[in-house]
């Protein structure tokens, strides 16, 4: 079974530039997360999807974050403008159930 | 608040030796509680859960669990460290958002980041 696919691996930029970020879940996994993990921190949920529609981003920084799944299968996040303070690594999960199975991550840089 | 600590943020041990990872769960329904391992690079990867029943779980990689209600604890325990054991380990809660109309969410410890000396 194919895992949580994430793209790019690695990502630098400078502030006030724009970054996206791709995520295809695990197939048939109607829930799917982005986290944000910060250096010396544990995840912390952005937005979570069931199937096409939102049902938790009280913690995304929705001024400058925006992300989307269309068709209710991979994802995308998207920064604008970025800040230093967003450097980290984005981590996108999915689940069927309880369990959920995370991509390998997007570290983000931004100088 | 529903919160998930975890008080060690750097243990180091020897190869062979024991080990115990300590997590303690702030939230008042019957838990649901995940440990996470994060190798450099990687994603996280479960190690064990434990949602009900017996209170010690079994996990991969010759892992167990304690859940203890009475100590609002679920540490995580080997008997025997293995050099590749060294990582980023992660305890984490299940709770009810608040925010998404009856959908849970995971919320993470900071993590204990454990190094293995040969």
């Amino acid at each position: 079974e194919a895992g949580v696919a994430q793209s790019p691996r690695y990502k630098i930029i400078e502030k006030r530039q724009s970054v996206a970020f791709w995520c295809n879940p695990i197939s048939g996994h109607a829930t799917l997360y982005w986290y944000q993990q910060i250096l010396g921190q544990g995840p912390k949920l952005l937005i979570q999807f069931q199937n096409n529609g939102v049902v938790d981003d009280s913690q995304l920084p929705k001024d400058r974050f925006s992300a989307e799944r269309l068709k209710g299968v991979d994802s995308t996040l998207k920064i604008q403008p970025a800040k230093l303070e967003d450097s980290a690594v984005y981590l996108c999960a999915s689940s069927f159930a309880v369990e959920q199975f995370f991509g390998p991550g997007t570290r983000l840089t931004v100088l | 608040a529903q919160s998930v600590t975890q008080p060690d943020i750097h243990i180091t041990v020897s190869e062979g030796a024991s080990l115990e990872l300590r997590c303690n769960y702030s939230y008042g329904a019957t838990p649901y509680l995940f440990w996470y391992v994060q190798s450099p690079g990687q994603g996280l990867q479960l190690l064990l859960k434990y949602f009900s029943g017996d209170t010690l779980v079994q996990g991969i990689k010759g892992f167990e669990a304690e859940f203890k209600r009475s100590q609002s604890s679920f540490n995580l325990r080997k008997p025997s460290v293995h050099w590749s054991d060294a990582a980023e380990y992660f305890c984490a809660g299940w709770v009810l958002s608040m925010f998404s109309g009856g959908y849970n969410k995971l919320i993470f410890g900071a993590g204990t980041r454990l190094a293995v000396h040969p």
